[in-house]
């Protein structure tokens, strides 16, 4: 069974660039969640959708991002424009529906990107 | 707010030496807590939890207790291999059984020397 997957693994842009990253989460995972790295600190959480559906976005930094997840599957992430504290690495993570035990959030590779 | 405070990096030993990875919480009520690995070129894994107090999450010899009194999650692992290299991130989770977010600490590089 394929893992979650981030497209691209890399990119580099200029500042005021629009840039759009991909995430294809596990088969049949309700939850998708999507986190950022910033300069080698902590992972923060950014929002998190269950199926097409944002539940929380209580992490997304400004207006400058998006996130969508159409038909609940795939899920897109737009950073227009892009400034300088952008740059980092963008996880996705994806989760089965809720449930009595944890369900585990499984990770893709993330994408790095850097805003020159 | 929840946070989690980690020990910081970069960490090198030699193969067969002790590893601790200490990792302390703030979190209202009684959060889940986790251990993640990313190898190069890889996502996180789950490396082990425990969700609740004095329960000991354990995984590839690595282990970790939660410590409620201490609000402490460290991570050991007697003797380390050139394979054990590493980010690893202690995370937690405010209501487990629910799909939150997890709130991590800001990683450690670990460095194992043959």
């Amino acid at each position: 069974e394929a893992g979650v997957t981030q497209f691209p693994s890399h990119s580099v842009i200029e500042k005021g660039q629009t840039v759009t990253l991909r995430c294809d989460p596990i088969s049949g995972h309700d939850n998708l969640y999507w986190y950022r790295r910033v300069m080698g600190k902590e992972i923060k959480f950014l929002l998190h959708f269950v199926k097409e559906s944002k539940q929380d976005e209580s992490g997304m930094p400004n207006n400058r991002f998006l996130a969508e997840r159409t038909g609940g599957t795939y899920s897109t992430l737009k950073v227009q424009p892009a400034e300088l504290e952008d740059s980092g690495v963008y996880f996705c993570a994806s989760s089965q529906g809720s449930g009595g035990a944890y369900n585990e959030q499984f990770f893709g590779p993330g994408t790095r990107l850097t805003v020159l | 707010g929840n946070s989690v405070t980690q020990m910081e990096g970069p960490v090198t030993l030699s193969e067969e030496a002790f590893l601790t990875i200490n990792c302390t919480y703030t979190a209202t009520g009684y959060p889940s807590l986790f251990w993640y690995v990313q190898y190069p070129g890889e996502g996180l894994q789950l490396l082990l939890k425990a969700t609740k107090a004095d329960d000991k999450g354990s995984n590839k010899g690595f282990e970790a207790t939660y410590r409620k009194e201490t609000t402490s999650f460290h991570l050991e692992k007697g003797s380390v291999q050139v394979s054990d290299s590493a980010v690893y991130f202690c995370a937690l989770s405010d209501r487990p059984g629910s799909a939150r977010q997890l709130t991590f600490g800001s990683g450690t590089q670990l460095t194992v020397l043959p």
